[in-house]
């Protein structure tokens, strides 16, 4: 059974950069019908796609978010990663990887990780 | 970019009544680029239905996606004590390419 477990720092500062990385357990994030993407929720909030990337290392973003945003992926570790830079407390908010494929929606979700930008 | 607006905001109703969700886009989503999805307090989403109108593995059959073009619609058939959740709908476009969620109906106990 597919798992993905988000982790990373819960904490980070105003302008400096949030790193977190999504382990994939139970299957391989090689696997050609997949595309694996990050989400948020900031608190009451609804969901917002920040973006995705494909095994081979092919991304896209969100165009709100893409001067600011890095995914990329370690198959060798069966993870990927996301880096958001110059973070603000806007930034505040539950993130959550996930895999999907376009027909198939996020079909598998992490527990999700509660980052706090704050100084 | 395509925006998903989502209503009501709030539907207020009792277990065993039928509830109705909508989904409408900004301009017209393939069908097989949407989706539906519940979340509880504290859980990550729960996919429900794709395709528009494809149930995913272990969704109940009371749930149930119909729609096409620019609107959408969840139908929940005879509400269940645990179906009381929000629901959010998710778009993918293919150019560019990028997913898109609605702002999301909360279905509370009435």
């Amino acid at each position: 059974q597919l798992q993905l477990q988000e982790s990373g720092p819960g904490l980070v500062k105003p302008s400096e950069t949030l790193s977190l990385t999504c382990t994939v357990s139970g299957g391989s994030i090689s696997s050609s019908s997949y595309y694996w993407g990050w989400i948020r929720q900031p608190p009451g909030k609804g969901l917002e796609w920040i973006g995705s990337i494909y095994y081979s290392g092919s991304t896209y973003y969100n165009p709100s978010l893409k001067s600011r945003v890095t995914i990329s992926v370690d198959t060798s570790k069966n993870q990927f990663s996301l880096k958001l830079s110059s973070v603000t407390a806007a930034d505040t908010a539950v993130y959550y990887c996930a895999r999907h494929s376009p027909i198939g929606g996020l079909d598998v979700w992490g527990k999700g990780t509660t980052v706090t930008v704050s100084s | 970019e395509i925006v998903l607006t989502q209503s009501p905001g709030t539907l207020s109703l009792s277990p065993g009544e039928r509830a109705t969700l909508s989904c409408r886009a900004s301009q017209s989503v393939s069908s097989s680029y949407l989706a539906w999805y519940q979340q509880k307090p504290g859980q990550a989403p729960r996919l429900l239905i794709y395709g528009a109108s494809s149930r995913a593995t272990g969704i109940p059959d009371r749930f149930s996606g119909s729609g096409s073009g620019t609107d959408f619609t969840l139908t929940i058939s005879r509400l269940e004590p645990e179906d009381f959740a929000v629901y959010y709908c998710q778009q993918y476009g293919s150019s560019p390419p990028g997913l898109t969620f609605g702002g999301g109906t909360k279905v509370e106990i009435k």
